[in-house]
């Protein structure tokens, strides 16, 4: 599976948009990206996940460069419950397993 | 219940014990894995059930046997653990191992070998 590269934290303030940037410059042609959050001691919780096309979902927006080298997760209007560790992964689907990587550390701060 | 549930949510248990961790999935989905999570480290996959056959074994230590019984549960039964075997176990089911298919996760088990 081709590795993920993500900032380690970010910060972004309650009701503003938050942008978390993954770089996947090996991604091959059949890997999806997934995107995946972990509340503080709870089981991760999946957000969205794309192909080439961006998505959109109730929870988030997936943009995917038209390369796919690299994919930005959008949550509109960040509120407090959305402190949580954030993890992109990129799969190949045959064999079901999701890597996880260190992730991004998001803090809403009111 | 909807969703993947786990039993115990929390565990402790001595070196010479012998344990097992339950999780159940009332989701329809056919896929089950189980997850390794340790303190400061990413989520390890362990292993992978689909249609009750066991797909993937992540070079798992022997002390953890995984069991499937049916599509909707999965079971790891813990004998002769280690300290460093202390994490978070969670498990998470899908409907397939297919392409573009999401995992859900359960709450996990939080597990503390003495």
């Amino acid at each position: 599976d081709a590795k993920t590269t993500q900032p380690p934290s970010m910060d972004c303030a309650e009701g503003r948009a938050a942008n978390l940037p993954c770089n996947h410059s090996t991604i091959s042609g059949n890997e999806y990206v997934y995107w995946y959050r972990q509340i503080h001691s709870q089981g991760p919780q999946y957000i969205i996940h794309g192909l080439k096309n961006n998505e959109t979902n109730e929870m988030a927006s997936l943009i995917i460069t038209e390369d796919r080298k690299s994919s930005t997760l959008i949550l509109p209007h960040a509120t407090l419950r959305d402190t949580a560790v954030y993890y992109c992964i990129v799969r190949q689907n045959s064999w079901g397993k999701l890597q996880f990587g260190a992730g991004t550390q998001v803090v809403v701060t009111p | 219940e909807t969703g993947v549930t786990q039993t115990p949510r929390h565990l402790v248990m001595g070196m010479t014990n012998k344990k097992s961790l339950k999780c159940e999935q009332h989701l329809g989905h056919n896929a089950m894995y189980w997850y390794k999570q340790s303190a400061k480290k990413p989520l390890e996959l362990m292993f992978v059930y689909n249609f009750k056959e066991q797909t993937e074994n992540n070079s798992v230590p022997s002390r953890f046997s995984p069991e499937c019984p049916n599509s909707s549960h999965l079971f790891l039964h813990l004998h002769t653990l280690q300290p460093e075997d202390s994490a978070l176990y969670l498990c998470a089911s899908s409907l397939s191992l297919g392409e573009g298919v999401e995992q859900f996760f359960g709450p996990g088990t939080r597990l503390t070998v003495l």
